[in-house]
């Protein structure tokens, strides 16, 4: 069945860059998604990228997507306290009409 | 932005009591809703599939009639836990879209419910 793999934590100094990694099984999926959550919150979007596309960079995010290995990771550039928080990898289900979540990459960043 | 608010934020009951959670958009409609739940470290698990007007689909394990879901209008859309008990102690997460009825590439996600069952 559908399937999204994650790394479970990952620790880095203030500065430096953090690269958050995933793989994921349906070939089919239309779009890949990362999610971050933080203490008690809800989810919110940061990015995604369309199946079709190799790379997307938006500010200190960069997601890569390997179709090939069905790998997509994301890299966060200049690491900052505040990027501690919870990171979720998400592809669609086969229909289309929910996502399917890694188990989260807790990412905790020391001063 | 879009904006999907839940309600309440957090929630404690004795067990065999029943509990409605809230899910709103706030300003779009939506014609469909997701319902996930949340383990401490794990990740989200899809529950139902709330559309508007309509039944509810429930992923394979999930009860039914335990989870109840009503979605009245296109703006709202509810999650009754019916007989609590501790193990359904959990996060409740919705998630809404302002797009087509199945499309996931714009889904906003609520900020959860933390359901206590003692």
């Amino acid at each position: 069945g559908e399937d999204v793999e994650q790394s479970l934590f990952l620790s880095v100094r203030e500065g430096d860059s953090s690269v958050i990694n995933c793989t994921y099984t349906d070939s089919s999926s239309t779009y890949l998604y990362w999610y971050k959550q933080e203490p008690g919150a809800g989810l919110q979007l940061l990015t995604y990228i369309f199946s079709n596309m190799d790379m997307k960079q938006d500010q200190r995010l960069t997601v890569l997507l390997n179709k090939k290995d069905k790998h997509l990771s994301l890299r966060i550039a200049d690491t900052q306290t505040g990027d501690s928080a919870i990171y979720f990898c998400a592809e669609d289900n086969q229909a289309g009409t929910a996502l399917i979540f890694g188990k989260g990459t807790t990412l905790s960043v020391s001063s | 932005g879009a904006v999907v608010s839940q309600h309440p934020s957090w929630v404690i009951c004795k067990s065999g009591t029943s509990v409605k959670i809230e899910c709103r958009s706030l300003d779009f409609q939506a014609t469909t809703m997701f319902w996930y739940r949340q383990f401490p470290k794990q990740s989200l698990m899809l529950m139902a599939t709330s559309n508007e007007g309509s039944k509810a689909t429930y992923e394979q394990g999930v009860e039914k009639d335990k989870f109840l879901i009503n979605h009245a209008s296109l703006t709202l859309s509810t999650l009754t836990v019916t007989s609590a008990h501790p193990e359904d102690s959990s996060f409740y997460i919705c998630s809404a879209g302002p797009g087509l009825a199945g499309v996931t590439d714009t889904q906003y996600f609520g900020p959860g419910t933390r359901l206590t069952v003692l």
